[in-house]
């Protein structure tokens, strides 16, 4: 089973700026936060990872909280091409690198 | 680059018939998965590989087999079909360097298939 809880769905203006929450709150030391989304049935996209620091990259930026029982995802200018289902899955990376998916959030970009 | 490449895109069986789905990685990857994807719900891991001819069970492994005879290629078997497996199937590959272990899963476009 999924590790994580994440709302089942959230409404986001074009051009603002989207947060999606995610709670682990039995995350362990060596567990990292991955997100992914999928647009449209296609084949699930990396967005970013981080384990206790926050991390930005072209895509979004990853915040983590101190005790790192929650993680929230920022897509800082949504666009209509944003609208997506987006997965928080903790993971400790060891023996074949598997992830296991929860059913995440479905991220609506309105115009 | 062509990445993650499945094949077929699309295919319908009849309950009992067998088939293989080939997935294809042009990245050097050591790792590869098959996941299964039914309506609604997230992905499902079936099985694994770790590198050339070593494979492993995921989390609903029943009903299918692999085999990765070649380190590019992951082909996932369905010896007797059954209506529960209609579903949608996703191949990814992944690397897994040692001075960064942490390496993303790179997925393929998916497989549509139904089983009547």
């Amino acid at each position: 089973d999924a590790k994580t809880t994440q709302p089942t769905s959230m409404d986001c203006a074009e051009g603002r700026a989207a947060n999606l929450p995610c709670n682990h709150s039995t995350i362990s030391g060596n567990e990292y936060v991955y997100w992914y989304r999928q647009i449209h049935s296609q084949g699930p996209q990396y967005i970013i990872h981080g384990l206790k620091n926050n991390e930005t990259n072209e895509m979004a930026s990853l915040i983590i909280t101190e005790d790192r029982k929650s993680s929230t995802l920022i897509l800082p200018h949504a666009t209509l091409r944003d609208t997506a289902v987006y997965y928080c899955i903790t993971t400790d990376m060891e023996y074949g690198n598997k992830l296991v998916f929860g059913a995440g959030t479905i991220l609506r970009v309105k115009s | 680059n062509a990445g993650v490449t499945q094949t077929p895109k699309f295919r319908v069986l009849k309950t009992g018939q067998s088939m293989t789905l080939l997935c294809a990685q042009d990245m050097n990857h050591e790792y590869m998965y098959w996941y299964r994807q039914d309506p609604g719900m997230g992905l499902r891991l079936i099985h694994y590989s770790v590198g050339e001819g070593t494979t492993a069970k995921g989390e609903v492994p029943d009903g299918y087999n692999v085999s990765r005879l070649k380190k590019q290629n992951f082909l996932l078997g369905l010896e007797s079909a059954a209506p529960s497996q209609t579903s949608v199937y996703f191949c990814a590959s992944s690397s897994t360097l040692r001075a960064y272990r942490h390496q993303p899963q790179h997925f393929g476009d998916g497989t549509r298939l139904s089983i009547l």
